[in-house]
């Protein structure tokens, strides 16, 4: 068990540029989650994947956020066209079913857009 | 939608005391977990606690769900408890956490 593991761990970009993010969940997890936490507040929920499913998005995520997750293991965050209010830490976190004592949060993406 | 509220929101202690966070949440809901957000940004799943009082070593929590309450008890508190607590919930009928406002512990030697 290596734990969730995200990449980068920090990002700097200009605005206007894409970005995309990696998330590699505990292996035999087949829920994965994207959180989105910006300074001083709680994480929000964004997105979440059983197996390779997209079930749920919320409505933070605009269009010009997508998540994948091709095969049911790894998954990927991009934002397109990334604004100023984009920056914050995005968190993944992976669990086995739904079971709430067996979730696990990466260490994080911080993104920071210029 | 359901608010999840954590009082104080900053707490300062001096190392070896005790402290009691709290937490609302204005509606029912299926599960309660209480994270630990160390300085470097990583979220520690604390407890799962749904309903009753659970212990693990310093820490315990209690939940009074017909009360739409939470408590986190840190005894004997160690600079290495500083952080960001955050409550967490599952309503009904869904599989996404909402998280609670936060409370910022600082503790000093």
């Amino acid at each position: 068990d290596t734990g969730v593991s995200q990449d980068p761990r920090h990002k700097i970009t200009k605005r206007g540029q894409n970005v995309t993010f990696r998330c590699d969940p505990i292996s035999e997890h087949n829920r994965l989650y994207w959180y989105r936490q910006t300074l001083g507040q709680g994480p929000e929920f964004l997105t979440y994947f059983q197996n390779e499913a997209q079930l749920e998005k919320s409505r933070l995520l605009s269009d010009r956020f997508s998540a994948e997750r091709p095969k049911g293991s790894f998954s990927t965050l991009e934002i397109q066209r990334t604004e100023q209010g984009d920056s914050a830490m995005y968190l993944c976190a992976s669990s086995l079913g739904a079971d709430p004592e067996k979730l696990f949060f990466g260490s994080g993406t911080q993104l920071s857009v210029l | 939608g359901i608010q999840v509220e954590q009082s104080p929101p900053d707490l300062i202690l001096q190392e070896g005391a005790n402290s009691t966070l709290r937490c609302n949440f204005s509606d029912s809901v299926n599960n309660l977990q209480w994270f630990h957000q160390n300085p470097w940004g990583q979220l520690i799943n604390l407890f799962y606690i749904p309903s009753g009082t659970k212990q693990n070593g310093r820490l315990s929590a209690t939940t009074v769900a017909t009360e739409r309450y939470s408590l986190l008890y840190i005894s004997s508190s160690q600079t290495t408890d500083s952080g960001v607590y955050f409550c967490a919930v599952f309503p009904y009928n869904t599989d996404k956490l909402i998280f609670g406002t936060g409370t910022r512990l600082q503790v000093f030697p």
